[in-house]
């Protein structure tokens, strides 16, 4: 059974800081991972997805990287800013079960 | 293109009623997904519809049904409701079956069950 885990659970940066946001899965036969935003009493927006063949995905001051073998991957922030204040999910898909396995999330906290 | 939307936005029932509610995916995905959010086990996945075929079903139990029409909306049902049922609502759509394309979400349905 696929378990996604995400720490810290919070974290609080000042304006203007890089950050990184951690996200490790327990099967590594996944067929892809997706990093999601979520803003409070919001639905989650699509921030980023990576193939299980791809090492990485870039947009914007965001990149997430992807090690299958180790089961992680990291999102990160550059220069970060208050608007990027919200709660950061990944998930991953496994082969042969179509559904998208969610880690528990990273609040994160811009302080200006 | 207008996003996922989903109807109604809140929803208070009480124990024991049922419920019903309704995604509408983005024009032209043919696959709609739900899941369930709660703050105490997250993100749980539902089930899905392609084509008006349930692919793929969580670890539910049979209170939780859906179903989908064929311009690819769907609806989830909720019978027997329990406090436990208490949770944001959030369906999403693709182009195609399965997580292989970025997921869309809705902005959720606020479900409180008292």
């Amino acid at each position: 059974k696929q378990e996604v885990t995400q720490i810290p659970a919070a974290l609080s940066v000042p304006e203007g800081e890089n950050l990184v946001l951690n996200c490790s899965f327990t099967d590594s036969a996944i067929y892809n991972l997706q990093w999601f935003r979520q803003d409070p009493g919001k639905g989650l927006t699509s921030l980023l997805l990576i193939q299980s063949s791809q090492r990485e995905q870039t947009s914007g001051r965001l990149n997430a990287s992807l090690d299958k073998s180790s089961g992680r991957s990291t999102l990160y922030i550059a220069a970060s800013q208050p608007g990027d204040s919200a709660t950061y999910l990944c998930a991953v898909s496994n082969f042969g079960n179509e559904k998208l396995t969610f880690g528990t999330g990273t609040r994160l906290t811009i302080i200006p | 293109k207008a996003g996922v939307t989903q109807t109604p936005r809140y929803l208070i029932k009480t124990r024991g009623q049922q419920v019903t509610l309704s995604c509408s995916p983005i024009s032209g995905h043919r696959s709609v997904s739900w899941y369930q959010q709660t703050p105490g086990q997250g993100l749980q996945f539902l089930f899905e519809y392609f084509s008006e075929t349930q692919r793929n079903k969580g670890n539910f139990p049979g209170r939780f049904s859906g179903r989908q029409f064929s311009n690819s909306r769907s609806e989830m049902n909720v019978s027997t409701l329990e406090l436990g049922d208490s949770a944001l609502y959030l369906c999403a759509s693709s182009l195609v079956v399965g997580p292989q394309e970025t997921q869309y979400f809705g902005p959720g349905t606020r479900l409180l069950v008292l």
